[in-house]
């Protein structure tokens, strides 16, 4: 088993839909997750950061934490064409010797069609 | 503000060249992290280094070697490349350390080309 399994892609989606990205990781201790947005040649940029179940709210973007069902996810409403890209899902431990180490996930493309 | 730079942008090698890839940080981040990316499989984790001084392995560290040579720049070396080792490698960084809860920062990456 992946420590950090994204659903596979590609997702396609119309513009104006909502997009549902999926991780789930394996590590019970993991601390912090992060959903970053790769654009095709680019490096990545963080766009959402959670630590706490729940949701986390930041523009059009949602992210959801369900700690014992070991899930996290990323909503985008409201799909732009400018969202497609790559999203990659990533998990951080809790202390040990983590040091800050980031596990990713392989990544789920988007494409948000006009 | 650069954040991360990483040089060179694009480098083809020969098969057993040797070369070094550069990455530095003006954030005054602890931690810096090497990556490389091959399609579908994400990223993944070659060396770290929590603090000035310290590296450690990460995930696919053989062929490579990291020096962290100040708080600000930490490299990576292919003594002998080999094909394989074809790839976008990244440089990130984060402040603080263990049980950080500070996201990662990324250079633009290098794409490396290994004949």
């Amino acid at each position: 088993q992946k420590e950090v399994e994204q659903n596979s892609g590609p997702l396609s989606v119309p513009e104006g839909a909502i997009a549902s990205l999926n991780c789930t990781y394996s590590d019970r201790v993991s601390q912090s997750f992060f959903w970053y947005r790769q654009y095709s040649g680019k490096s990545p940029e963080l766009i959402m950061s959670i630590y706490s179940n729940g949701d986390k709210e930041d523009g059009r973007f949602t992210a959801q934490l369900n700690k014992a069902s070991q899930y996290v996810s990323l909503l985008i409403r409201d799909s732009q064409p400018s969202d497609s890209a790559t999203y990659l899902c990533a998990v951080r431990r809790a202390g040990g010797t983590s040091y800050g180490k980031l596990t990713f996930g392989q990544g789920t493309i988007l494409t948000v069609h006009p | 503000n650069a954040g991360v730079t990483q040089t060179p942008k694009f480098q083809v090698l020969k098969t057993g060249q040797s070369m070094t890839l550069q990455c530095a940080q003006d954030m005054n981040h602890n931690s810096m992290y090497w990556y490389r990316q091959d399609p579908g499989m994400g990223l993944r984790l070659i060396y770290y280094s929590a603090s000035e001084g310290t590296t450690d392995k990460g995930e696919v560290p053989n062929g490579y070697n990291v020096s962290r040579l100040n708080k600000r720049e930490f490299s990576l070396r292919l003594e002998s490349a080999a094909p394989s080792q074809t790839s976008v490698y990244f440089c990130a960084s984060s402040s603080k350390g263990e049980y950080s809860n500070q996201p990662q920062h990324f250079g633009d990456g290098t794409r490396l080309s290994i004949l």
